[in-house]
């Protein structure tokens, strides 16, 4: 039962077009995190924040930003999607930063941009 | 530098068998080890994890692992599989302890046959 939330699961987009994928959590967690996830690849994370008004880029570069203006809320967009940004995009939230916090994940939004 | 290797895309079993997935790892200093599992269409949840003491790891649903410091292993186990496990799983090191330092793995696919 997942206590983050990802809006939407799936969407299919035209080239040019902004979207935001929306992702909340209802546990309080200081941290949250977006992952990039390709089918046979691992996980890559591309951006991270430690609280409200706190946003860090992640070892993969993307083109997308993020905003954190609510502890519970953690948006990505992209400005202009491209066929390159298809993939699965994964939300996460950890409670602090330490070995017994693991990550809690959301079922994910799969993006197709066309 | 850290980075994980599972060096199984893809392991096939029958129910009520063993099985092993397999993964390596390197890095310079001390780490920290986790598996993940993520079934269809859903994000990752945490099996299990080794931060310090004893190498065997019990963690959900039956698995252990066995953390190997000379092998620079952390292979996955359970003694009898069952239909329900068909997922996907992900082996992650970290050096620091906090997820926006967590290095995933490829992923192993696990199928269970009947």
């Amino acid at each position: 039962e997942a206590d983050i939330y990802q809006t939407p699961r799936y969407l299919v987009i035209g080239t040019g077009k902004k979207i935001t994928l929306e992702c909340s959590q209802t546990m309080g967690h200081d941290k949250m995190y977006w992952y990039q996830q390709d089918p046979g690849m691992e996980l890559h994370l591309i951006h991270y924040s430690y609280g409200v008004n706190s946003t860090e880029k992640g070892d993969l570069s993307s083109e997308s930003t993020v905003s954190r203006i609510r502890t519970e809320h953690f948006p990505l967009t992209l400005e202009s999607a491209r066929p390159s940004h298809t993939s699965q995009y994964l939300c996460a939230s950890s409670a602090v930063q330490g070995l017994n916090s693991p990550l809690h994940f959301g079922n994910g939004t799969r993006l197709t941009v066309t | 530098a850290q980075s994980v290797t599972q060096l199984d895309s893809q392991v096939p079993v029958f129910e009520e068998a063993p099985v092993e997935l397999r993964c390596n790892y390197s890095s310079s200093v001390s780490v920290y080890l986790f598996w993940y599992v993520q079934y269809p269409n859903q994000g990752l949840q945490l099996l299990l994890k080794y931060l310090s003491g004893s190498t065997l790891v019990k963690g959900i649903n039956g698995f252990e692992a066995e953390f190997n410091k000379s092998q620079t292993s952390f292979h996955l186990r359970k003694p009898s599989v069952h239909i329900s496990d068909t997922a996907e799983y992900f082996c992650a090191v970290s050096s620091r302890g906090g997820a926006d330092g967590l290095t995933f793995g490829k992923g192993t696919h696990l199928i269970i046959q009947p």
